[in-house]
């Protein structure tokens, strides 16, 4: 079934940097796309961007890019999120969501629980 | 982008009665839709699936049904536990969307 977890969040000044990660275990890495989704405190579920299981296409919302890399490690089996020019607005849990190609549709399938990204002076 | 339209926002309903959640895409979305669950505190949850299957170890209460605009997810009898929130997500077209979000609440 596999498991997903999220690290690197906390509180940054508006303006700043913070750099996610995501590390999987229990399914073949290199076969997923990955997504970032964040829910803002109170919020719906927004998706951020999508990485394919080569890297070979990257999308992003239009209010992150420029701003937002997301990149992979398939040796680490490692999803990453490098945010720039952090926002006031950009201040949510932050999830990685695993493709499933099994499915029609390729829903998110495999979830992480989530790190808080804190954009506060 | 596709915006996903949710309704109600808010359902009141007690246990074992019948929920019908709606979601409106602003276009076609053919049925690369997706249900998810989500309780407090805690990720989302995969209900369904291209618009009518149930995910793995989803229970049969569960159902989603539509194609183009306008989908429906169905609980057929409610349990305690089927209270949350629950989104619709669409995967036609780049950018991913999610839908607002319908609050399912203990009447």
């Amino acid at each position: 079934e596999g498991q997903l977890v999220e690290s690197g969040g906390g509180l940054v000044q508006p303006g700043g940097s913070l750099r996610l990660s995501c590390a999987a275990s229990g399914f073949t890495f290199s076969s997923y796309g990955l997504n970032w989704v964040r829910q803002a405190p109170g919020m719906g579920l927004e998706w951020v961007s999508y990485v394919s299981s080569r890297s070979t296409s990257i999308y992003y919302r239009d209010s992150v890019r420029g701003r937002f890399t997301s990149s992979r490690d398939n040796a680490k089996n490692s999803l990453y999120l490098q945010m720039n020019s952090l926002r006031v607005e950009d201040t949510a849990v932050y999830y990685c969501a695993r493709d499933d190609p099994t499915y029609g549709g390729n829903p998110f399938n495999c979830w992480g629980p989530g790190t808080l990204v804190t954009v506060s002076s | 982008e596709i915006v996903l339209t949710q309704s109600p926002a808010t359902l009141s309903l007690s246990p074992g009665e019948r929920a019908t959640l709606s979601c409106r895409a602003s276009q076609s979305v053919r049925t690369y839709l997706a249900w998810y669950q989500q309780k407090g505190g805690q990720a989302p949850r995969l209900l369904i699936y291209d618009a009518s299957n149930r995910a793995t170890g989803i229970p049969a209460r569960f159902s989603g049904s539509g194609s183009g605009t306008d989908f429906t997810l169905t609980i057929s009898t409610l349990e305690p536990e089927d209270f949350a929130v629950y989104y619709c997500q669409q995967r036609s077209t780049w950018p991913i969307t999610f839908g607002q979000g319908t609050r399912l609440e203990i009447k």
